[in-house]
């Protein structure tokens, strides 16, 4: 399958500070990149959705202003989680699809901790 | 109503069992589907397409039944390293992902 590199895989951060987590499609050019993020023993929940060069799309109840999403080519996509606090420290993982996919290829993850 | 509903268990088997999982959609337009296996505080991994000709890998066979919206994960012969979280997923046609919460095995000598 496809490559999608994730980076960092670990990051811990001190409250109201910010943090940018990548997403890279190595192989393929994502059009679509999706964020998710997952509590623990919860199943992963879709953030928002980031098409190439336009606005994200968020879900309901996930905040713009402190998830920024910027998918500036076909293979970065940037998740920055703005003044963070303790309650945002979670698993964050992206994943990718191209043009005619309907499969999705996932990044490793980011697990945040913030202290 | 969740999109994707599965069984959370957990299933608690010995080696060797036969062990089956289920899984239910609401979205008719939900396109592909998949079973990802994730391990403790790691990516979900994806384990197998599931088609509604049925597939078969190994000891794993998934079966899909769209006319009743659901889907199946069949494991067989079951080893200590199938202990995992398996999760169900439907995909639209533009690669957006809808889990379910996944259903916990455990598999025991």
């Amino acid at each position: 399958g496809a490559v999608v590199s994730q980076h960092p895989s670990r990051v811990i951060c001190k409250s109201g500070t910010s943090v940018k987590i990548e997403c890279r499609s190595l192989d393929f050019q994502a059009t679509t990149m999706f964020w998710y993020r997952q509590f623990p023993k919860k199943s992963l929940m879709l953030m928002a959705t980031s098409n190439e060069g336009s606005k994200a799309t968020y879900e309901q109840g996930v905040e713009k202003d402190k998830f920024l999403i910027n998918h500036a080519s076909l293979t970065l996509s940037t998740l920055t989680v703005t003044s963070a606090h303790p309650e945002d420290s979670s698993f964050y993982i992206c994943s990718a699809s191209g043009m005619r996919d309907t499969e999705a290829f996932f990044g490793q993850g980011t697990r945040l901790t913030v202290v | 109503r969740k999109e994707v509903e599965q069984d959370p268990g957990p299933f608690n088997v010995p080696e060797g069992a036969t062990v089956a999982f289920n899984c239910t959609y609401s979205n008719s337009a939900s396109q592909s589907f998949f079973w990802y296996r994730q391990d403790c505080r790691k990516e979900p991994k994806l384990l197998m397409s599931v088609y509604s000709s049925g597939n078969e890998d190994g000891r794993f066979t998934a079966q899909l039944n769209r006319a009743s919206q659901y889907i199946s994960l069949l494991i067989r012969d079951s080893k200590l390293s199938d202990s995992a979280t398996y999760l169900c997923v439907a995909n639209t046609n533009a690669g957006k992902s809808t889990f379910g919460d996944g259903t916990t095995l455990t598999v025991k000598p």
